[in-house]
């Protein structure tokens, strides 16, 4: 069975730093293009970043652009999201999104979600 | 970057009836890469549509998606009581993807 399962949420400090993860199993995760996905609380989706299979390619919102790193680790099977100089309108579930090979672009399936929240 | 404006913002319906909701681009989607996913209290997003009429595995065929260009639209044939959940479209033809604001389907 696909899994992607994100953890590192927490509570911040504006300002502050925080590292998510995300980790895959049930499919060979080398081969597949992944992304971040956040959900600030009661509205809607905004996508956050992109990595391909080989690290090769990045791509990141301008909401998030030199602030945010994407990386992944595949001998781990990990996806991760650096967050620095975090700010109140960061606060948002995000959700790590594997896209499919067939369909560059389209994400399938998601993780459950990590909390972030950047209050003082 | 492109934009996605969703309409209704809410949908009233009631079982069995059918739903149809819009998402129009900003600019024309290459290749129409549109996709459709149903959000539900507390879940992350399930893909439904992709390639703007291709339904993804185990999605129920009263799901159907059509169009092209800047105009999409997702029909929902007669709607179950699991269907009534929040719908977003995405656009996956530049290096940006994004989504529209999302369409709620209540019932009546």
């Amino acid at each position: 069975e696909v899994q992607l399962v994100e953890s590192g949420g927490g509570l911040v400090q504006p300002g502050g730093s925080l590292r998510l993860s995300c980790a895959a199993s049930g499919f060979t995760f080398s081969s597949y293009s992944m992304n971040w996905v956040r959900q600030a609380p009661g509205k809607g989706l905004e996508w956050v970043s992109y990595i391909s299979s080989s690290s090769s390619t990045i791509y990141y919102a301008d909401s998030v652009k030199g602030r945010f790193t994407i990386s992944r680790d595949n001998a781990k099977n990990s996806l991760y999201l650096q967050m620095n100089s975090l700010r109140a309108e960061d606060t948002a579930v995000y959700y790590c999104a594997r896209e499919r090979i067939a369909a560059a672009g389209v994400f399938d399936p998601w993780g459950q979600g990590t909390l972030v929240t950047v209050s003082s | 970057e492109i934009v996605l404006t969703q309409s209704p913002g809410t949908l009233s319906l009631s079982p069995g009836e059918r739903a149809t909701l819009s998402c129009r681009a900003s600019q024309s989607v290459s290749s129409s890469y549109l996709a459709w996913y149903q959000q539900k209290p507390g879940q992350a997003p399930r893909l439904l549509i992709y390639g703007a009429s291709s339904r993804a595995t185990g999605i129920p065929d009263r799901f159907s998606g059509s169009g092209s260009g800047t105009d999409f639209t997702l029909t929902i044939s007669r709607l179950e009581p699991e269907d009534f959940a929040v719908y977003y479209c995405q656009q996956y033809g530049s290096s940006t993807r994004t989504f529209g604001q999302g369409t709620k389907v209540e019932i009546k």
